[in-house]
């Protein structure tokens, strides 16, 4: 069975501290791996890899992609109070055919303190 | 330019009953994605249309239905409502059907089951 997992399930952090989320995967078929930002409702879209070792910067998160250890790192340096919201980490991988989908874990609740 | 839109928002129903949700994709994106995503986990797939046809589904009971119209707007059918049904409903679109990577979210339905 196709499987996402995501640690830790939350974390309190105080304003300007730095955070790793992770997650692993074990999926067949495997493509690429995206993380989304969740705040209200709909998830945004924050990093895809494909590509092992290679970082994927965008302001103060970075991620990287290991596909020999199948996980994938998600940090966040200088974390403020906007950056509080629920992190998802989603494998996508063949379901047969030439059909895709998306496989998510339960997600990273991160709350950031002032 | 509109993104994905769902309606309703908001929606109480109590057991037994039929619900049903609907889905506007980007304005040309021609695949339409349905996940379920229950308090505390991550979003679950449970269809994909193409081109009006399905071409992936969940591990969801065939209570669930779903369907796409000439216009690329979709709809989900829940029969036989059951308390777990209570989640929010997300729909995504993307261009072309494997790139479900670059597919974008709307902001759900919030479904209450009582």
């Amino acid at each position: 069975e196709d499987k996402v997992v995501q640690s830790p399930l939350s974390l309190v952090v105080h304003e300007g501290d730095t955070v790793t989320l992770n997650c692993s995967y074990e999926v067949t078929n495997f493509r690429s791996l995206l993380w989304y930002k969740q705040e209200k409702k709909a998830p945004t879209f924050l990093f895809m890899l494909t590509s092992s070792g290679i970082e994927k910067k965008s302001g103060r998160l970075s991620s990287i992609l290991d596909k020999k250890e199948l996980f994938s790192i998600l940090n966040i340096t200088a974390t403020q109070t906007g950056d509080s919201a629920i992190y998802l980490c989603a494998s996508c991988h063949n379901s047969g055919g030439s059909n895709y989908k998306l496989t998510f874990g339960k997600g990273t609740l991160l709350t950031v303190n002032p | 330019d509109a993104g994905v839109t769902q309606s309703p928002t908001h929606l109480i129903k109590t057991r037994g009953q039929h619900v049903t949700l609907r889905c506007s994709p980007i304005s040309g994106h021609k695949s339409v994605s349905w996940y379920q995503q229950v308090l505390g986990q991550g979003p679950q797939f449970i269809f994909q249309y193409y081109e009006k046809e399905e071409r992936g589904r969940g591990n969801f009971p065939d209570r669930f239905s779903a369907r796409q119209f000439p216009n690329y707007s979709s709809e989900l059918n829940v029969n036989a409502l059951l308390l777990g049904d209570s989640a929010l409903y997300l729909c995504a679109s993307s261009l072309v059907r494997p790139r479900v990577e670059t597919q974008y979210f709307g902001p759900g339905t919030r479904l209450l089951v009582l």
